[in-house]
């Protein structure tokens, strides 16, 4: 059975700070996702990470995968406040057709 | 394309009413998620449907849940009867089995049992 673990699982930090979230499945998959959640809003989605070493970069966010390590991280560069939110990564269990979500990574840029 | 729809976008309720959540897949989508996310336990996912039909219910917490999609655009959750700790957000989600993208999820109705 697929499981996904997120840490940290709370993260503050300063504006202009660098820092990484990591996100660790247990079995093989094949396509991992990454989403965030404003509070009281819905799960917005980041990046789709589909290969080895596949990396993405929106803004000040990168996402990478090392699927040997069974590995995703979520990197943040300068860090603003605009980026405060819960980020969820979601790994692809293809025995059940189901992503699996980690615990999410509540993150709080302060000023 | 509106997007995965569902409504109420707020219940309030009072314990032991019936309460129905509804949800509207992006069309084309052929599989539909429900989630249940509380403070306290995360992201649970609760049933999930292809093709209109019931996968993976084993996340469903009661005989008190039940979920039906009678077809490709709509589905219902409903909780009868409601209790307290059945208050949480509820989020309904679509995709298209195989597609290399997740999930679009809806805006989540936020249920309050009194």
């Amino acid at each position: 059975e697929l499981k996904v673990e997120q840490n940290p699982l709370f993260l503050s930090m300063q504006e202009g700070k660098n820092y990484t979230i990591y996100c660790n499945y247990s079995t093989t998959s094949d396509r991992l996702y990454w989403y965030r959640q404003d509070p009281g809003k819905s799960l917005e989605s980041l990046f789709v990470l589909l290969s080895n070493g596949a990396v993405k970069q929106e803004g000040r966010l990168m996402a990478s995968l090392d699927t040997k390590a069974r590995l995703s991280t979520l990197h943040i560069t300068a860090a603003v406040h605009d980026l405060s939110a819960t980020y969820f990564c979601a790994a692809f269990d293809s025995g059940t057709y189901k992503y699996i979500f980690g615990t999410g990574t509540r993150l709080k840029v302060l000023a | 394309d509106a997007g995965v729809i569902q409504s109420p976008r707020h219940e309030v309720t009072e314990m032991g009413q019936e309460v129905t959540l509804r949800c509207k897949p992006i069309s084309g989508h052929n599989s539909l998620f429900w989630y249940r996310q509380t403070m306290m336990r995360g992201l649970e996912l609760l049933i999930y449907f292809n093709n209109n039909v019931p996968i993976d219910d084993s996340g469903m917490p009661e005989d008190r849940f039940s979920a039906k999609m009678p077809n490709a655009s709509f589905s219902t959750l409903k909780i009868q009867p409601s209790e307290p700790r059945d208050s949480a957000v509820y989020f309904c989600a679509s995709s298209f089995t195989g597609a290399s993208y997740g999930y679009t999820f809806g805006s989540g109705t936020r249920l309050t049992v009194v």
